[in-house]
């Protein structure tokens, strides 16, 4: 499997733009997440989809920030707009659901966000 | 609410013996988590343990769990260089999917 892939690795933006992560989870995974590691905060949970439902959205910072899951296989972060303090890494996860396994997530490699 | 703390560094010799310790909250969690993150990477498993368990080891690696205390401790025997990394503590929450992550521990091995 080619893990969870995550687009694009790198965005430059100025303050004022849309914009929009995507990511791929594991395929047969159930659960994805989206977090966000600043040096500041550390790693914070934004939400998390189980069979492609937001469960949790109690992390996403404000209204600019939205998530989809339309099918398993694909889900976006969008921030519109973009602010300066928004500029972090962005790590989606994957995660199986299956009874007596355990919570693992899989991350991808992260979309290292710069906003001007 | 939901907490896991850690120290931000820990530097330790080449050969050495590391510990990285982790306080959580959460008394309902099932697992408790260790995640390393390379640079310029996302974060692997490294290893876990089950809430009934007290110690769990794992080649170099063992887990000490207090649950009295709700503290977590990694030490990794014969540190290597390749062992550089931030190491992350996590919990789960509950009977949930979601993790809960520390602010992560740089660890610097040094020759």
């Amino acid at each position: 499997d080619a893990g969870v892939i995550q687009s694009p690795r790198h965005e430059v933006t100025e303050m004022g733009q849309e914009v929009t992560l995507r990511c791929k989870p594991i395929s047969g995974h159930n659960s994805l997440f989206w977090y966000r590691q600043t040096m500041m905060r550390g790693l914070e949970l934004l939400i998390y989809f189980n069979n492609n439902v937001p469960i949790d959205d109690s992390g996403m910072p404000e209204d600019r920030f939205s998530a989809k899951m339309p099918n398993a296989s694909f889900s976006t972060l969008k921030i519109q707009p973009s602010e300066p303090r928004d500029s972090a890494v962005y790590f989606c996860a994957s995660s199986p659901r299956l009874a007596g396994v355990t919570g693992e997530l899989f991350f991808g490699e992260g979309s290292r966000l710069t906003v001007l | 609410g939901e907490d896991v703390e850690q120290s931000l560094f820990l530097s330790v010799r080449e050969g050495d013996s590391s510990v990285i310790n982790c306080t959580y909250t959460d008394s309902s969690s099932t697992y408790l988590y260790w995640y390393k993150q390379e640079p310029g990477a996302g974060l692997q498993l490294l290893t876990y343990i089950f809430s009934n368990m007290d110690m769990k080891q794992d080649q170099r690696l063992t887990v000490l769990l207090n649950k009295k205390d709700k503290h977590l401790s990694l030490r990794i025997a014969d540190t290597q260089t390749g062992d550089s990394a931030i190491y992350f503590c996590a919990e789960s929450i509950g009977n949930t999917d979601k993790l809960i992550f520390g602010t992560g521990t740089r660890l610097q091995v040094f020759p």
